[in-house]
């Protein structure tokens, strides 16, 4: 089974800071991709990755940057966080089929 | 960005009743996914069609790729309590890059 982890199920931090999130997968995938779900609005992408240093932007990429250094692992980055960034992230990998999902990171932003 | 149309947007209903949901698209995809998301998780895949006109079955659920590539729909037979989530449909249009396009969501509760 493919297994997309994320670094923290919760998260609080305060307007400002410069916030991390990271996810790991382990299933060798080439694809990678962040969004963010809020009530309503259904799951928006952020950016996505399709090789190791290639990034791409999705339908909502202002405030966010991503870093892909090695396949496995997609981090994405909000420079300087603000309150509208409070939200639901998710990961997801994928080869050339469906997209597998984490379980999410509940971001609180202060 | 785009989002498929997912009807209903709700459903309240009773352990027992059978369950029908849908989505549907101005765009034609080569794939379409449904995707079950229980509350404070990650969404989950539930079953996947890949040739227009497929139907597919996954122990209570069942699902079809209609035949337009248009559209596609979920059931779900005696449904248990367990089957309350979210369910989201995605679209794929077989680019290079792997996109989705999800629906919007549908809400179902179901009373013991």
């Amino acid at each position: 089974d493919v297994k997309v982890t994320q670094s923290s199920r919760y998260l609080v931090k305060r307007t400002g800071e410069k916030v991390f999130l990271e996810c790991v997968q382990d299933m060798d995938h080439e694809n990678m991709f962040w969004y963010r779900q809020d009530p309503g609005l259904g799951l928006r992408l952020i950016y996505f990755s399709y090789d190791v240093k290639m990034k791409e932007k999705g339908d909502i990429p202002e405030g966010y940057s991503v870093s892909r250094e090695k396949k496995e692992r997609f981090s994405l980055i909000l420079e300087s966080a603000s309150t509208n960034q409070t939200s639901m992230y998710l990961c997801a990998s994928s080869l050339w089929g469906p997209q597998h999902f984490g379980d999410g990171t509940r971001l609180s932003i202060l | 960005g785009q989002q498929l149309n997912q009807s209903p947007q709700s459903m309240f209903i009773q352990e027992g009743e059978d369950v029908s949901m849908n989505c549907t698209s101005s765009s034609i995809f080569n794939t379409w996914l449904w995707y079950k998301q229980d509350p404070g998780e990650g969404p989950v895949l539930l079953i996947a069609l890949y040739k227009a006109g497929e139907l597919t079955s996954n122990g209570r659920l069942t699902a079809q790729f209609g035949i337009t590539r248009k559209d596609s729909f979920l059931n779900i037979s005696a449904s248990i309590p367990s089957d309350v989530g979210i369910y989201f449909c995605a679209g794929q249009d077989g680019g290079a890059t792997n996109k989705l396009i999800f629906g919007t969501g549908t809400l179902l509760a179901v009373q013991p």
